[in-house]
Order: C-alpha cells, then sequence, then structure tokens
C-alpha cells in the first residue's frame, strides 16, 4: 500500500521557537495533502488542505501565519508551527491522497511539546 | 458535512466477530462511506470504503444498510491488535476536495 513518511516523529521545543514538520509520499504522487491536529483523547481537527504549487486552504479558525504550510513538489508537503507557544502542543498529522481520490493515507503523527 | 454518528466504546473477545456501528441518516447520494481506525500514537489508518454495495477485503467487511442511513463494519475475528478508535465517515465524491472530516469514532476494546 501506499505509504506516508511524516518526520520527526515527536519534538521538544522552546516557547517562541518554530518548529518545522515534513510529510512525504514515497510511493505515489499526492496532488493533495492535508494537515491535522490532535489533541489528548479527542478526534483529529483538519488545519488545512494543500495542494501543489497552490497557497493552502485553512479551516476556519485555524492562523494561516502562524502555521505555515508549504507543498512545492508532489511529492512533500510542510508545516512550520512559527513562535511556537505551550498551546501549541499537540499531536499533528499529515495526509495524502494519491492515484485512488478517495482514499487518503496518512503519516504516523508528530507528537510537538512546547516548553 | 453529513454527520455520522457512532458509539462511544464498545468491547469484544478475542477471535470472536466484532459489529461496529455506525448512523447517517443525512447522507447524500454521492457521499461514500468510510472507515479508518486509529491505534494510539499513530496516524488512522484505511480500513474499508463503500457507496451502496456490500464490501469486503482483507481487513473488514462494510455492510451498508438499504436505505444508506446506517452501516455496520464487520471485523470477523478480532485480535488485540484490532484495538484502536474506528472512525466512520462520509466522503463526498463531489468535487476535487476529498477531505475527510473525524467525529469522534468508537473506542473498540479487545479483551484476550
Amino acid at each position: 500500500g501506499a505509504v506516508v513518511s511524516q518526520h520527526p516523529s515527536r519534538v521538544i521545543c522552546k516557547s517562541g521557537t518554530s518548529v518545522k514538520i515534513e510529510c512525504r509520499s514515497l510511493d505515489f504522487q499526492a496532488t493533495t495533502m492535508f494537515w491535522y491536529r490532535q489533541f489528548p483523547k479527542q478526534s483529529l481537527m483538519l488545519m488545512a488542505t494543500s495542494n501543489e504549487g497552490s497557497k493552502a486552504t485553512y479551516e476556519q479558525g485555524v492562523e494561516k501565519d502562524k502555521f505555515l504550510i508549504n507543498h512545492a513538489s508532489l511529492t512533500l508537503s510542510t508545516l512550520t508551527v512559527t513562535s511556537a507557544h505551550p498551546e501549541d502542543s499537540s499531536f499533528y498529522i499529515c495526509s495524502a491522497r494519491g492515484q485512488h481520490p478517495e482514499k487518503l493515507f496518512f503519516g504516523s503523527g508528530t507528537q510537538l511539546s512546547v516548553l | 458535512d453529513a454527520k455520522t454518528t457512532q458509539p462511544n466504546s464498545m468491547e469484544s473477545n478475542e477471535e470472536e466477530p466484532v459489529h461496529l456501528p455506525c448512523n447517517h441518516s443525512t447522507i447524500s447520494g454521492t457521499d461514500y462511506i468510510h472507515w479508518y481506525r486509529q491505534l494510539p500514537s499513530q496516524g488512522p489508518e484505511y480500513v474499508i470504503h463503500g457507496l451502496t454495495s456490500n464490501v469486503n477485503n482483507r481487513m473488514a467487511s462494510l455492510a451498508i444498510a438499504e436505505d444508506r442511513k446506517s452501516s455496520t463494519l464487520i471485523l470477523h475475528r478480532a485480535t488485540l491488535r484490532d484495538a484502536a478508535v474506528y472512525y466512520c465517515i462520509l466522503m463526498s465524491s463531489g468535487g476535487s476536495n476529498y477531505k475527510l472530516t473525524f467525529g469522534k469514532g468508537t473506542l473498540l476494546t479487545v479483551n484476550p
């Protein structure tokens, strides 16, 4: 099956620093990638949708200047959490849509802890 | 987006079948029914999806009601590795934005 690699799996940073999370589709071209965040014992919340070569579409309530998304190629999308604060601590998950548009493949997630 | 309703939790014994229900009374004609599951500290994993007919794959079976207002995910023989949160999601086939909106899902516990 298709593989989506997400890196890093875990990151701890100081408040005020920026953190970049990478999401790669390893064996297929992903025209669309999605970014989610998940708080403990809660469901996934869609943050934004990114299409290769165009600006990301953010869900209501998600600050685009805080969560920078870049989808420069068909196999790579990045999420940068700028000036991270403790309330940004969460589990961030990416997903990618490939050849079968009705099926999404998910990365293994990134646990971000901001001190 | 059309919503789904699932029980918060279910319990099963190992090697027994599990039937996970999902209600989606406001489903539209173009909505696919998707199931994903999420193991602890991991990203969701695709399980199965269907439109009108029942579907089978190596992981599970999906039984869809004739009026499509409900569906059931069937794990034929539960194993300990099947313990996860199972999400029933509707995805519209219209347009190019196949985004998934997750509900709370069903936490499945499998007892040895």
